[in-house]
């Protein structure tokens, strides 16, 4: 089993301040996806990124993929109440049977205070 | 609207009643997967489908079983529930398993 490991798990701010997250692996991923995950809710798509040094940006969100396809990374810029979730990494295997495997970091709950 | 629909969002059973979650997606979708989320183990996959009868076990396999007779379907059965089952489960699918997944919005057992 790959091991995606997610920092912080925790991240409480106040409303402006920026954040990143962090997911660590020693395992390449041919994609890494980051969700967003709603109390009582399903995880919902952020973003994909499959080659190594990507960068997506969505609105204030930036997502970079590491050059080796082991990590990657979610920046927030100025944080909002309404960005308040948990923030999930997955990474999926490159390839053959296993191309359908996924696997997910722990998490991260991220808190913007008003 | 493109969607993946779960049922039944809530349910309580007895320790060895057989049951299965219904899982039907709307997209044409080749993957569908399967998860369980538990507090502090996050989300682990149990079972995924490239396409038509085509299954592979995820990370926690055991004590479950998994069926993809038709492309929109894919329910999750429990033959034997046990109370180590009790978790809020979760199904999804994709174009491709790289892609990104469109998740269910959950289902929630408990098995006393």
């Amino acid at each position: 089993t790959q091991l995606l490991e997610q920092s912080p798990q925790f991240l409480s701010i106040q409303e402006g301040e920026n954040l990143t997250v962090y997911c660590n692996s020693s395992s390449v991923f041919s994609s890494l996806q980051w969700y967003r995950q709603e109390p009582g809710e399903g995880p919902v798509l952020l973003v994909t990124v499959v080659t190594g040094g990507e960068v997506k940006k969505l609105k204030r969100l930036t997502f970079q993929f590491g050059d080796a396809r082991k990590d990657s990374s979610l920046h927030i810029t100025a944080a909002q109440p309404g960005d308040t979730g948990l923030y999930l990494c997955a990474g999926a295997k490159a390839g053959g049977t296993s191309y359908g495997k996924l696997t997910f970091g722990q998490g991260t709950i991220l808190t913007v205070h008003p | 609207e493109a969607q993946v629909t779960q049922n039944p969002r809530y349910l309580i059973t007895v320790t060895g009643k057989k049951l299965t979650v219904t899982c039907s997606q709307n997209m044409n979708h080749e993957y569908m997967s399967w998860y369980r989320q538990d507090p502090g183990l996050g989300l682990r996959q149990i079972y995924y489908s490239m396409n038509v009868e085509v299954t592979d076990k995820g990370d926690v396999p055991e004590g479950y079983k998994v069926s993809r007779k038709e492309k929109r379907n894919f329910p999750l059965i429990l033959e034997s529930p046990s109370p180590n089952q009790t978790s809020l489960y979760f199904c999804a699918s994709s174009w491709g398993g790289g892609l990104g997944y469109t998740f269910g919005s959950g289902t929630r057992l408990t098995v006393v």
